[in-house]
């Protein structure tokens, strides 16, 4: 079946170090969405990317959208410990579900 | 805080029982999902509903059900209970009835834990 899977599953840098996590579907996709989901936390919505090669900013957060719209990556610079958390990308599946990858943990060392 | 609400916080039970999650979505949102989070699965979508009517559905066992009432509060209920049903459930909302084009906000979540 169709399928998100994201890479790397773990990541630990030092902070000031950049960070990417990169998602892959096994689909085209319409759009696609990340959440962070901080330690004993809930999944909180990030950005929604929708055109194909699209890219948006957020801060120090940078979010592509592949030419192909079957692959995205968050791109994170110059990391702080306040970014530790799992990145989730989640994709649109042909029956209308959102279906979340696996998540990247991100941990960073002050 | 995303305006999601989920009771109870953490629920402990034994095996062949029966429990139910409680979860009231953002004012104003229609729809609500129900996910299961465990350790090996990641993030699995459980079942949607949007205003009253179940939307979508995804990996949910036949021992679960859902509804969502008149007043859009959803009960996830959760039957014959087995360990492998230990896990963390969020509810999540959203305003519209497209679970992959609208923003979806969670709840805190409800751990359950099976012994």
């Amino acid at each position: 079946g169709q399928q998100v899977m994201q890479i790397p599953q773990y990541q630990h840098v030092q902070e000031g170090e950049d960070f990417t996590t990169y998602c892959n579907s096994s689909t085209t996709l319409s759009n696609i969405q990340w959440y962070k989901q901080r330690p004993g936390g809930h999944p909180v919505f990030l950005i929604q990317l929708v055109k194909s090669g699209e890219v948006k900013k957020q801060k120090r957060l940078t979010f592509q959208f592949g030419e192909a719209k079957k692959n995205s990556s968050l791109h994170i610079t110059a990391t702080q410990t306040t970014d530790v958390g799992t990145y989730f990308c989640a994709g649109p599946s042909n029956t209308g579900k959102l279906i979340f990858g696996q998540g990247t943990t991100l941990q960073v060392k002050p | 805080d995303s305006g999601v609400t989920q009771t109870p916080k953490h629920l402990i039970t034994a095996t062949g029982q029966r429990v139910t999650l409680r979860c009231s979505p953002r004012s104003g949102d229609l729809s609500v999902y129900w996910y299961q989070q465990s350790l090996d699965q990641g993030l699995q979508f459980l079942i949607q509903y949007y205003n009253g009517e179940e939307r979508a559905k995804g990996n949910i066992l036949e021992r679960f059900s859902a509804q969502q009432f008149p007043d859009l509060h959803s009960e996830l209920n959760l039957s014959s209970l087995e360990l492998g049903d230990s896990a963390l459930y969020f509810c999540a909302s959203s305003v519209g009835g497209s679970g992959f084009y609208n923003e979806q906000f969670f709840g805190p979540g409800t751990r359950l834990t099976v012994l």
